[in-house]
């Protein structure tokens, strides 16, 4: 069974800085992409950024572009976001999303429960 | 970056309803189209793949279809537990974008 558990996440000053983790289970991990979703109180969907298995590619979207480092251990099945130069509009439910290949594009098809970033003073 | 819009952003409909939720896509994105359900305070959950593969586990009431850029999922007989918010989602290329979402309401 696949399992994705966030940690992570609190309460932050802006301009301030937060990783979040995600421990990753039930699949072979080293061959998954994987990527961060997140979620603004009372809003939509939004992703946010995407790494390769073997972490040499990476995607970001532009609001998080130079602020946000995804990064992932292999050896440990865990998957990273260090957020820096954190902004109020940052705050929102961060989930952990595995990608699943089908014919050479990705989409997400399993996700973990969340964790709550909030970035206030 | 590819704008994905959906309507409407209400529904109101019963139990037992055949509903049709439309996505737009900005521009051609060869059926490269996800729909997810969310529950109140849950994580998505994927239904559709490919604009119309059934996610295994899935009830078989959804579907998903796809003419040019206009994707739909239909429920054809809906269920109390049916009721959330739906999106759909390109993943063409990046930035992957989603729709803003269909709340589903019981009438």
């Amino acid at each position: 069974e696949v399992q994705l558990v966030e940690s992570g996440g609190g309460l932050v000053q802006p301009g301030g800085s937060l990783r979040l983790s995600c421990a990753a289970s039930g699949f072979s991990f080293i061959r998954i992409a994987m990527g961060w979703v997140r979620q603004a109180p009372g809003k939509g969907l939004e992703w946010v950024s995407t790494i390769s298995g073997s972490g040499g590619s990476t995607y970001y979207t532009d609001s998080v572009k130079g602020r946000f480092t995804i990064s992932r251990d292999n050896s440990r099945n865990t998957l990273n976001l260090q957020m820096n130069s954190l902004r109020a509009e940052d705050t929102a439910v961060y989930y952990c999303a595995k990608h699943l290949d089908y014919g050479g594009k990705q989409y997400f098809d399993h996700w973990g429960q969340g964790t709550l970033v909030t970035v206030s003073s | 970056d590819i704008q994905m819009t959906q309507s409407p952003s209400t529904l109101s409909a019963s139990v037992g309803d055949r509903v049709t939720l439309t996505c737009r896509a900005s521009q051609s994105i060869n059926s490269w189209v996800a729909w997810y359900q969310q529950q109140p305070g849950k994580a998505p959950k994927l239904l559709i793949y490919k604009a119309s593969s059934l996610e295994s586990g899935v009830p078989s009431r959804f579907s998903g279809s796809a003419s040019g850029t206009e994707f739909t999922l239909t429920i054809s007989s809906l269920q109390p537990d049916d009721f959330a918010t739906y999106y759909c989602q390109h993943y063409d290329t990046y930035p992957y974008t989603f729709g803003q979402g269909t709340k589903l309401e019981i009438k």
